[in-house]
């Protein structure tokens, strides 16, 4: 099956500096890659996806980037801010045979004001 | 719209009890599905249904059953709880199985079980 590993565990940053996401997934037949955003007590929300067609894709401060010939995506976040502090997943899956997402260990992201 | 909604928030358990995670969504959506989100670990998927009356088997099915009697309502019942099934558990629903759908989540109930 799917394997998604995601680092680094934890980054902390300050206000208005960037930050990235690494994600490494194993099942070349992918073909999904979705971020979700976790802010504490509550449950993820979906805040940008790519679907294997697509290098990169952004909206506004937050871009993700895939290669998939080394089979790696990226989360980028711009002029971060303080509520920009959440727990970050990402996940891969695709849309024949099993239909399930595979999620990654997520990513503290701290914001320092 | 409510969206998803879980109850309980939080629970405590001894080990050997039983009981019922609730799950309804008011979004008319067919996939439900529920996961488990242990410390670093990700979330995992435990059971998911593509409609009522059709249940099926996720990652870490073993010691839960799932139900799938109305399009709202997806309750997640522990059998006999162990301290193994300490964890976060959401909910989730999405307009259709296929995985470029998002997925609306839950705010958790969080277990323990002693």
């Amino acid at each position: 099956g799917e394997n998604v590993e995601q680092h680094p565990s934890t980054l902390s940053v300050q206000e208005g500096d960037s930050a990235v996401i690494k994600c490494t997934y194993s099942d070349s037949a992918s073909n999904y890659f979705p971020w979700y955003k976790q802010e504490l007590g509550k449950g993820p929300q979906l805040i940008i996806d790519i679907r294997s067609n697509v290098g990169e894709k952004k909206d506004q401060r937050i871009a993700v980037t895939l290669n998939k010939t080394a089979k790696h995506f990226s989360l980028h976040i711009t002029e971060t801010q303080p509520e920009d502090s959440a727990v970050y997943f990402c996940a891969a899956g695709r849309d024949t045979g099993r239909r399930a997402l595979t999620f990654g260990s997520g990513t503290r992201l701290q914001v320092q004001p | 719209n409510a969206g998803v909604t879980q109850t309980p928030k939080f629970q405590v358990l001894k080990t050997g009890q039983s009981m019922t995670l609730q799950c309804a969504q008011d979004m008319n959506h067919e996939y439900m599905s529920w996961y488990r989100q242990d410390p670093g670990m990700g979330l995992r998927l435990i059971h998911y249904s593509v409609g009522a009356g059709i249940t099926d088997q996720g990652e870490v099915p073993n010691g839960y059953n799932v139900s799938r009697s109305t399009t709202e309502d997806f309750p997640l019942r522990l059998l006999s709880a162990a301290p193994s099934q300490t964890s976060v558990y959401f909910c989730a629903s999405s307009y259709s199985d296929r995985v470029s759908y998002e997925q609306y989540f839950g705010p958790g109930t969080r277990l323990t079980v002693t």
